[in-house]
């Protein structure tokens, strides 16, 4: 079936860097979804993202983050600078619209571990 | 605000028998309900769907029921098998909440011989 890649899949860090998740989703989606999951927690949405807007974002959603789809490329979320609280495993997803009914591909997730 | 709460966070079965893995929500909205299983190292994937009050949704033997009457909808399946083990997520997407997706924490689920 359709496939969302995330790269790096594990990315350390030193407190204070930037750092760049990507996240290649199906290629016929419009929309785009970053999930974090902190370990033993369940998972929480950060952002979705439609026609290059942030349409609905969460209070995790810090002033650090920022994500972005540069010509229909990786659909990114950037971190700058990292905190250590920023550690944890983020979830890429993508899906065709916006209904509810639609199903939301996800990624296997990235791990981002800030020292 | 939507919640999920899945009351369970690791069930052993042997492999055979029936299990029931809870999932219970809030919300003051119209609720769509969605059951996602995660394999190691693998990513989440849809498992079960639905929005219909009182109406049984099946899928690769697993199976689930909206009750908007208790706002549950637990998943079943009658006989486990050993490639079933894996992290099983419930999750709610209400009217309210845009497109967000909101979680519960996770069941791990393990079969046994």
């Amino acid at each position: 079936g359709p496939k969302v890649l995330q790269i790096p899949s594990h990315q350390i860090i030193d407190m204070g860097q930037m750092v760049t998740l990507n996240c290649d989703p199906v290629s016929n989606h419009l929309y785009f979804y970053w999930y974090k999951q902190i370990l033993g927690q369940q998972m929480e949405f950060l952002v979705n993202f439609y026609n290059g807007k942030v349409m609905e974002k969460s209070k995790l959603f810090k002033d650090q983050f920022s994500v972005e789809r540069p010509d229909g490329s990786y659909f990114t979320l950037k971190i700058q600078p990292t905190a250590l609280e920023d550690s944890a495993v983020y979830f890429c997803a993508s899906s065709s619209t916006g209904r509810s009914s639609y199903e939301q591909y996800f990624g296997p997730g990235t791990r981002l571990t800030v020292l | 605000g939507d919640s999920v709460t899945q009351t369970e966070g690791l069930v052993t079965l042997t492999k055979g028998l029936p299990v029931m893995l809870n999932c219970t929500y809030q919300t003051t909205y119209s609720p769509f309900l969605f059951w996602y299983v995660q394999h190691l190292n693998e990513a989440p994937k849809l498992l079960l769907k639905s929005s219909t009050d009182n109406k049984r949704t099946e899928h690769q033997g697993f199976y689930a029921t909206l009750h908007k009457s208790s706002s549950s909808f637990h998943l079943q399946k009658s006989s486990v098998q050993l490639s079933d083990s894996a992290l099983y997520f419930c999750a709610l997407r209400a009217t309210s909440s845009g497109q967000k997706l909101v979680f519960g924490q996770g069941t791990i689920l393990k079969v046994y011989l």
